[in-house]
């Protein structure tokens, strides 16, 4: 699986917008960038995912550079709701199975 | 719809002993996987199961073992004991299993294990 690189913490204000960066320079052409969070005491969550075009959905917009050897997951308006650790992970397209590789993530701290 | 369930959601056991985690997948998924979280080494994937067979290991050794039944719903069972298999235990369920990446996972609370 191919390797992603992200800040260990990271810290936002409430009500900011919020830029989580991953670095993923050796990644496939068929990986797909996926983003899963974690809050406390709680099972991970589903993001947001894409290949090669920006995506936007209720929960955050993922903004994949042009040579996509790197990503950002924007939160638009940072609550405090949203302190947890933030996973990027790759998933090849032609890999068969639903296993996800998790490295140690960003923590995000959010301050009321 | 119901999320992931998980049963027990704390443990706690004797070195040596042996324990059986269960969990029941959102209604209609039919793959689940198993994933060990620890603070030493994160996240890590045990096993998946998808219409009751094995599809996927991870590196883990042969005490872990797991098994689904024909309504998806699986358990895992870790035999002999150590203090390093306290963790928290995380069940994820998916409605497919193919190639592609299209789709998302729904995780579980979790299980939290402790060993004595």
């Amino acid at each position: 699986d191919a390797k992603t690189t992200q800040p260990n913490s990271m810290e936002s204000n409430e009500e900011e917008p919020v830029h989580l960066p991953c670095n993923h320079s050796t990644i496939s052409g068929t990986d797909y960038i996926h983003w899963y969070r974690q809050l406390p005491s709680q099972g991970p969550e589903y993001v947001i995912h894409g290949l090669t075009s920006n995506v936007n959905n209720r929960m955050a917009s993922l903004a994949i550079a042009e040579d996509r050897k790197s990503s950002t997951l924007i939160l638009h308006r940072a609550t405090l709701r949203d302190a947890a650790v933030y996973y990027c992970i790759l998933r090849d397209l032609y890999i068969y199975g639903n296993k996800l590789v998790f490295g140690a993530g960003t923590i995000l701290r959010v301050k009321s | 719809k119901a999320g992931v369930t998980q049963t027990p959601r704390y443990l706690i056991k004797t070195r040596g002993q042996q324990v059986t985690l269960s969990c029941s997948p959102i209604s209609g998924h039919r793959s689940v996987s198993w994933y060990q979280q620890t603070p030493g080494q994160g996240l890590q994937f045990l096993f998946e199961y998808f219409s009751e067979t094995q599809r996927n290991k991870g590196n883990f050794p042969g005490r872990f073992s797991g098994r689904q039944f024909s309504n998806s719903r699986s358990e895992m069972n870790v035999s002999t004991l150590e203090l390093g298999d306290s963790a928290l235990y995380l069940c994820a369920s998916s409605p497919h299993l193919r190639q592609g990446s299209d789709y998302e996972q729904y995780f579980g609370p979790g299980t939290r294990l402790t060993v004595t």
